[in-house]
């Protein structure tokens, strides 16, 4: 049943050491989100895909990429992890579009999280 | 750019006691407004969401916001709280975007819930 499905729940990679993060979706929404969530803290947008087309957020560090090769799959690609990028990360998917007038909102599905571990 | 604050970062209640978790938003033009909650190592779980109409809106669990677009506010209730309501609770404003809508979210308010 679960419709947003990040693996792995748990990761631990080495400083400096390049690691991936996968989600994926059943619901065929056409918007993608990748959240930062720091212990105790609320999520932080990092970037999202509309479709194809890739949003960064502005203050975004550039260590933190992202790929979505078709509707259902969406990385997170993290190049050199820090210390400082331990985090929950979100993935979330809506079915959006500003062009339905009525109600241009669904809401978001959030998978469960990847818990990332950088020593 | 829009912004919500949750003024409360803990909040402890009795079991069958009532909740009330407040959220302020800022934003300049008609607000989408959430409420999420989180249990500890888990993904966020959408309680209710207001679009506009009622501006009471019921949601799932049995808690219920409030919004009041002259205080700016957005807070959820419920009327007698479980063991199993002891989470974080996120209050979150959408803003629809010509490159795809954005959640923002305020910094959680925690629960803890005492026998």
């Amino acid at each position: 049943d679960a419709m947003v499905i990040q693996n792995p729940r748990y990761q631990v990679t080495q400083f400096g050491k390049p690691v991936t993060l996968s989600c994926s979706q059943t619901l065929n929404h056409n918007v993608m989100y990748w959240y930062q969530q720091k212990s105790s803290q609320a999520p932080k947008l990092l970037f999202h895909y509309y479709d194809k087309d890739f949003n960064n957020e502005a203050d975004t560090p550039d260590n933190f990429q992202s790929r979505r090769p078709n509707t259902s799959f969406c990385f997170l690609d993290i190049r050199s992890p820090g210390l400082g990028d331990a985090a929950m990360y979100l993935c979330a998917t809506s079915r959006a579009s500003f062009k339905l007038i009525v109600n241009p909102w669904d809401e978001a599905f959030f998978g469960q999280g990847t818990r990332l571990t950088v020593v | 750019a829009q912004s919500v604050t949750q003024p409360d970062i803990h909040i402890t209640v009795s079991e069958g006691a009532s909740l009330e978790l407040r959220c302020n938003y800022s934003y300049g033009a008609t607000p989408y407004l959430f409420w999420y909650v989180q249990s500890p190592g888990q993904g966020l779980q959408l309680l209710l969401k207001y679009f506009s109409g009622d501006t009471l809106v019921q949601g799932i669990k049995g808690f219920e916001a409030e919004f009041k677009r002259s205080q700016s506010s957005f807070n959820l209730r419920k009327p007698s709280v479980h063991w199993s309501d002891a989470a974080e609770y996120f209050c979150a404003v959408g803003a629809i975007k010509a490159a795809g809508n954005k959640l923002t979210f305020g910094g959680g308010t925690r629960v803890l819930v005492k026998p």
